[in-house]
C-alpha cells in the first residue's frame, strides 16, 4: 500500500497570502490528485494527473511534482479556500488518501 | 445535471450487515467507474472500493476486503455496497463518487452528500 504523508497538518494564513501544501508518497507514483473538503459538503476534485485543473477550479490553484514529492499551490488564498485538502493516488490499488492539510484563517 | 444520491445508512449492531445504494442520474452510468469513500467521525477521507463501468474490475481497501462487496446495476443506474461483519471502526459517512473514466483510477469528479453508517451495540 502506498502511504501518502501530507504537510503541514495545519496551515494558518491570511487572505491574499500564498499557500503551499505538500504530499509525499512512500514510493514513486505516476500522478496524483487533490481534493478540497468543507464540513457538511461533498469533497471536490480540484486537480487530477498532478497538474490538470478540473473545469471550475480557479486558476489560482496549481499542482506540481513527480516521483514521490507533490504539491498544491494557491497563489493568493481567497476566503472560500479555507478548508481541508487531501491528496489521493488511484494508480496503484489499494488507492489511498493523505491524512489531510487544514487551511485555516490566521 | 450529474447527480449521485446515497441511501441506506443506518444504525447497526457489530457483526451485522447493511447495503448502501447510490442512485445516479445525468450521465451514461455504464460509461463510468464508480467509487465509495468514507469519513469516520473526526477523521480524514478513506478510499473504500471502486468498480469499473462494466463491473468487471473491483478494488478494495485492505480494511474492508473480504467483508464488503461493491456492485452495480447498469440497467437501473445504481451502485451498491454490501457491508457484512460490520465493526465499530466502520462507523462513518459513506460517499458515492463518479469516476472520470470507464476504468478505475482516474479520480472522482462528482460526489454525493453521503450517508451515515453507525455500528454500535
Amino acid at each position: 500500500e502506498i502511504v501518502l504523508t501530507q504537510s503541514p497538518g495545519t496551515l494558518s494564513l491570511s487572505p491574499g497570502e500564498r499557500a503551499t501544501l505538500s504530499c509525499r508518497a512512500s514510493q514513486s507514483i505516476s500522478s496524483l490528485g487533490w481534493y478540497q473538503h468543507k464540513p457538511g459538503q461533498a469533497p471536490r476534485l480540484l486537480i487530477y494527473n498532478t497538474s490538470f485543473r478540473t473545469n471550475g477550479t480557479p486558476e489560482r490553484f496549481s499542482g506540481s511534482g513527480s516521483g514521490t514529492d507533490f504539491s498544491l499551490t494557491i497563489s493568493r488564498v481567497e476566503p472560500e479556500d479555507f478548508a481541508v485538502y487531501y491528496c489521493h493516488q488511484c494508480k496503484s490499488p489499494p488507492y489511498t488518501f493523505g491524512q489531510g492539510t487544514t487551511l485555516e484563517i490566521k | 445535471e450529474v447527480q449521485v444520491l446515497e441511501s441506506g445508512g443506518d444504525l447497526v449492531h457489530p457483526g451485522g450487515s447493511l447495503r448502501l445504494s447510490c442512485a445516479a442520474s445525468g450521465f451514461t452510468f455504464s460509461n463510468y467507474a464508480m467509487t465509495w469513500v468514507r469519513q469516520a467521525p473526526g477523521k480524514g477521507l478513506e478510499w473504500v472500493s471502486s468498480i469499473s463501468g462494466g463491473g468487471g474490475k473491483e478494488h478494495y481497501a485492505d480494511s474492508v476486503k473480504g467483508r464488503f462487496t461493491i456492485s452495480r446495476d447498469n440497467s437501473n443506474n445504481t451502485l451498491f455496497l454490501q457491508m457484512n461483519s460490520l465493526r465499530a471502526d466502520d462507523t462513518a459517512v459513506y460517499f458515492c463518487a463518479k469516476d472520470r473514466s470507464v476504468l478505475t483510477g482516474y479520480h472522482y469528479d462528482y460526489w454525493g452528500q453521503g450517508t451515515l453508517v453507525t455500528v454500535s451495540s
